[in-house]
């Protein structure tokens, strides 16, 4: 099974808009951290987000929300006020506390922000 | 910036080499991750240091290998090159090595084998 799915190949936002990017992950393992990355077509990896599997809150990081629903297994990114520099690729990832030494990958989301 | 640092930035290279790709992490980090980027296979984790010493390995074929050196500087050695082998090369670094430690990535190295 794959540890994470991403099942949005591509989006389209309108500038000034939010938009939802859904990632779902499987693991058995009660202790995890989910993360969100951007890459912009120079091809470089930005972390976004991170949110612990016992973080009673969302993580939040100015535009960026990770909206964590444990029980469905979901940590979609929300950004707000799209901007047309939010235009990438998104990845989620997991690393797993049992596992920690691995990262996890989902295939992403391509974002395309409209002016 | 990420403060990861890696060398070179762009590779073209023939069937059969063997090249050498370089990952400075940042200020402080202990622990260097490789990964490859690939279109068909996405982004594979290869392998970890932590302090000079292997401590996970990923899908890393057996012609690859990496080192991390006392000043905590890694290297990954790609040998017997194969036009699949193209792809995208990331390090990226962490404090130590620990779940909810944030991995920080450098800006990649392209490899091109022709």
């Amino acid at each position: 099974a794959q540890k994470i799915t991403q099942t949005q190949p591509g989006m389209f936002v309108q500038e000034k808009e939010a938009v939802t990017l859904d990632c779902t992950y499987d693991t058995s393992d009660p202790s995890y951290g989910l993360f969100w990355y951007k890459q912009p077509s120079s091809g470089e990896m930005i972390f976004l987000i991170y949110q612990g599997s016992y973080d009673q809150q969302n993580a939040t990081e100015g535009r960026y929300s990770l909206n964590f629903q444990k029980a469905r297994k979901s940590a979609n990114l929300v950004i707000s006020a799209s901007q047309l520099g939010d235009s990438a690729m998104y990845f989620c990832a997991m690393r797993e506390g049992g596992n920690f030494n691995k990262f996890y990958f989902g295939s992403g989301t391509k974002l395309n922000v409209k002016p | 910036d990420s403060g990861v640092t890696q060398t070179p930035k762009h590779l073209i290279t023939a069937t059969g080499q063997r090249v050498t790709l370089r990952c400075s992490p940042r200020s402080g980090d202990l622990s260097v991750y490789w990964y490859q980027q690939s279109l068909d296979q996405g982004l594979q984790f290869l392998i970890q240091y932590y302090n000079g010493e292997e401590r996970a390995k990923g899908n890393i074929l057996e012609r690859f290998s990496a080192q991390q050196f006392p000043d905590l500087h890694s290297e990954l050695n790609l040998s017997s090159l194969e036009l699949g082998d193209s792809a995208l090369y990331f390090c990226a670094s962490s404090v130590a090595d620990r779940t909810v430690e944030t991995q920080y990535f450098g800006p990649g190295t392209r490899l091109l084998v022709l």
